[in-house]
């Protein structure tokens, strides 16, 4: 199975601040026809995942723009640019180019 | 307006047959490319993906749990269903269905708490 090793598991951040949590695989998830199935995922307190980034770098419906994702092949990045209260929460990685589909472990995002 | 609702027993106890619902709107599953996904956390191994039931009646499953997972659906009903067969304390955990489109898995259900204990 794909390990992905998000880092760091836990940050503190501050109200304004930017942040960034990185996502490694333990392979590449570029497939054959040159696609990279990485997403990245917020589970707030007490509620489902919703999802934030897909396909690397497409922000999802209704997410804000302070949200990104960049990377290729092994190394993947989500960033938040100004962090607002309403971040807050654990962050995942998921990845679906290779079965079974895999999520990284999570990082708690909380406030200083 | 896409939304997912899963139900479940809450409690049984270990060696029975978990049967969960998800029961939809917003979207069929009889559009092409569309599937619904399983996924559970647990305390144990986090968000683990189970299985999927796509438009066309494929169905994948996560080998590691492969001989104990079936998924259906009933099209005309907007429902997919899973059964874990043997549960025992490890499958213990918060269960989740979410909308796969070719893009994402872009909507996840509330949630349904499961708990298997004697």
């Amino acid at each position: 199975d794909v390990v992905l090793t998000q880092t760091p598991s836990t940050l503190s951040a501050t109200i304004g601040q930017s942040v960034s949590i990185s996502c490694r695989s333990s392979q590449s998830l570029l497939d054959s026809a040159g696609n990279t199935y990485l997403y990245w995922y917020l589970q707030r307190p007490g509620q489902s995942p919703q999802l934030l980034i897909y396909l690397v770098s497409n922000l999802g419906s209704g997410v804000p723009n302070r949200f990104s994702g960049s990377g290729s092949g092994t190394d993947f990045t989500l960033k938040i640019s100004g962090v607002e209260a309403e971040d807050l929460g654990v962050y995942y990685c998921m990845q679906a180019t290779h079965a079974p589909w895999t999520f990284g472990g999570g990082t708690k995002l909380e406030l200083k | 307006q896409v939304s997912l609702k899963e139900s479940g027993p809450g409690i049984l106890q270990p060696f029975q047959t978990l049967s969960l619902t998800c029961s939809f709107s917003g979207f069929s599953l009889g559009t092409s490319n569309m599937g619904v996904g399983w996924i559970r956390q647990t305390s144990g191994k986090g968000l683990e993906y189970l299985a999927t039931i796509w438009w066309d009646d494929d169905k994948y499953f996560n080998p590691s749990l492969n001989s104990r997972l079936t998924v259906s659906k009933d099209t005309s009903n907007n429902q997919a269903f899973l059964k874990i067969t043997s549960v025992d304390t490890a499958d213990t955990g918060t269960y989740y269905c979410t909308r796969i489109t070719t893009v994402a898995l872009d909507y996840w259900g509330q949630g349904v708490m499961v708990t298997v204990s004697s």
